[in-house]
């Protein structure tokens, strides 16, 4: 059964203390990894979609790589605006539909 | 603001009475997809649509939901006779295509409350 399982569950930072997020997956084929944020009472933003082992994508303080196994969200001197949910979310070759499985997501706090 | 846009954003049912959520796509795109999140769950996917199609309702519980994606119009997803277990935020999401990696961008959602 395809599944993603993230962690932490929760972390907190003080502004400017980088770190990572962690999302572990199993699927019988990746057809792609997606990461996207989530602020309280709001839909997930889209941030990065990763497709091979090895690939990694920038935005600003984000850094999203990936291998055969799991995906890695690095923040690089976070500041309180990067507080959120992040969501990992995968797609599977087999499944004709394209559908998303999501984790649990990590709620991220950055103190200032 | 040319996003997804679902309404209303927040629905109070009672026990019995019948729920309609709305999701009008992003422009140009002709894939709409939703999902529900429960209190302190994770996204689940329901339903997978195209235009007067229903590709993949394999998510959606067999009774009581309905998904359609009309020609013209938004798409609506129906809850029949709500009980409080179906409480939860509901999701649309929509892509240019379904092709691979193909990113689905989300609507706000609508907040179900069943009293």
């Amino acid at each position: 059964e395809d599944q993603v399982t993230q962690s932490p569950e929760a972390l907190r930072l003080q502004e400017g203390e980088s770190s990572s997020l962690n999302c572990s997956y199993t699927v019988s084929g990746l057809r792609g990894l997606f990461w996207y944020r989530q602020d309280p009472g709001k839909g997930p933003e889209f941030l990065f979609t990763l497709y091979s082992a090895g690939e990694e994508k920038e935005k600003e303080r984000l850094k999203a790589t990936l291998t055969k196994k799991e995906s890695f969200l690095h923040i690089t001197a976070p500041k309180p605006e990067d507080s959120a949910t992040y969501l990992c979310a995968v797609q599977a070759h087999e499944d004709s539909s394209y559908k998303l499985i999501f984790g649990s997501g990590t709620r991220l706090l950055v103190r200032p | 603001n040319a996003g997804v846009m679902q309404n209303p954003r927040h629905l109070v049912r009672r026990r019995g009475q019948e729920a309609r959520l709305r999701c009008s796509p992003m422009k140009g795109h002709s894939h709409v997809y939703w999902y529900r999140q429960l209190p302190e769950e994770g996204l689940k996917f329901m339903v997978y649509l195209q235009k007067e199609n229903i590709i993949d309702e394999s998510g959606m519980p067999k009774e009581r939901f309905s998904a359609e994606f009309p020609k013209e119009g938004p798409s609506i997803l129906r809850i029949q006779q709500v009980v409080r277990g179906d409480s939860a935020a509901y999701f649309c999401a929509s892509s240019r295509s379904g092709g691979a990696g193909q990113p689905q961008h989300f609507g706000d959602g609508t907040r179900l409350s069943i009293l």
